[in-house]
């Protein structure tokens, strides 16, 4: 079974709807994290949780919220969907004993269509 | 001036051919550097970190300028299964936290 795993894998959905993105591990990682990815950009983290009561806006969380459920789960939310919210979704998991030198583990992602 | 830019490429090269990508950063006072690779439509994965002195791991080298601020990475005698997006990932020192700023990707394409 997949360490990270997302869900939903695939959505379309209509400007102005709710939505929220899943994010469950099996690593036992302390951190987690939240990616969006577009054509000819890098990842861009929108926000990220150190422990459970930590939450910790990224560079690019305007429209998202997210809620850290428990150490294994991390989901994000879209409170009313606009279509430049379009893109793939990736959930990361890093090790907070490794400092610096953290490999991030990402789930398979989430494919969002906005129309 | 993006963080970390890097070639898109694509690359297209032939199998047992050598390639080399380079990937330069903004913030001198980055510490570590990664190459993550990326399948199509498939999530990033680890495939090597950077190290001052430079590393090796089979087929793959990465090198690291820290004057220059850019890395590299070296793939000798491509296979058809090295086709795939690479990318670069820089962590700058900020905050004490972990933060990876990563590249748009370079993307490879080995051919018979």
């Amino acid at each position: 079974d997949a360490d990270v795993t997302q869900t939903p894998r695939n959505r379309i959905t209509k400007t102005g709807k709710r939505i929220m993105l899943e994010c469950s591990q099996t690593k036992g990682h302390d951190r987690m994290y939240w990616y969006r990815q577009d054509p000819g950009l890098g990842l861009r983290l929108i926000y990220y949780s150190f422990d459970v009561k930590d939450i910790n806006k990224g560079e690019i969380s305007d429209g998202y919220s997210v809620s850290r459920q428990a150490q294994a789960k991390f989901s994000l939310s879209l409170e009313s969907a606009i279509p430049n919210q379009t893109a793939l979704y990736f959930c990361a998991t890093s090790d907070s004993d490794r400092g610096f030198t953290d490999t991030q583990y990402f789930g398979p992602g989430t494919r969002l269509t906005v129309l | 001036r993006k963080e970390v830019e890097q070639d898109p490429g694509p690359f297209n090269v032939p199998e047992g051919a050598t390639v080399a990508f380079n990937c330069t950063y903004s913030n001198s006072a980055s510490q570590s550097f990664f190459w993550y690779r990326q399948d199509c439509r498939k999530e990033p994965k680890l495939l090597m970190s950077v190290y001052s002195s430079g590393n090796e791991d089979g087929r793959f080298t990465a090198q690291l300028n820290r004057a220059s601020q850019y890395i590299s990475l070296l793939i000798r005698d491509s296979k058809l299964s090295d086709s795939a997006t690479y990318l670069c990932v820089v962590n700058p020192v900020s905050g004490g936290y972990n933060k990876l700023i990563f590249g748009a990707g370079t993307r490879l394409a080995v051919h018979p």
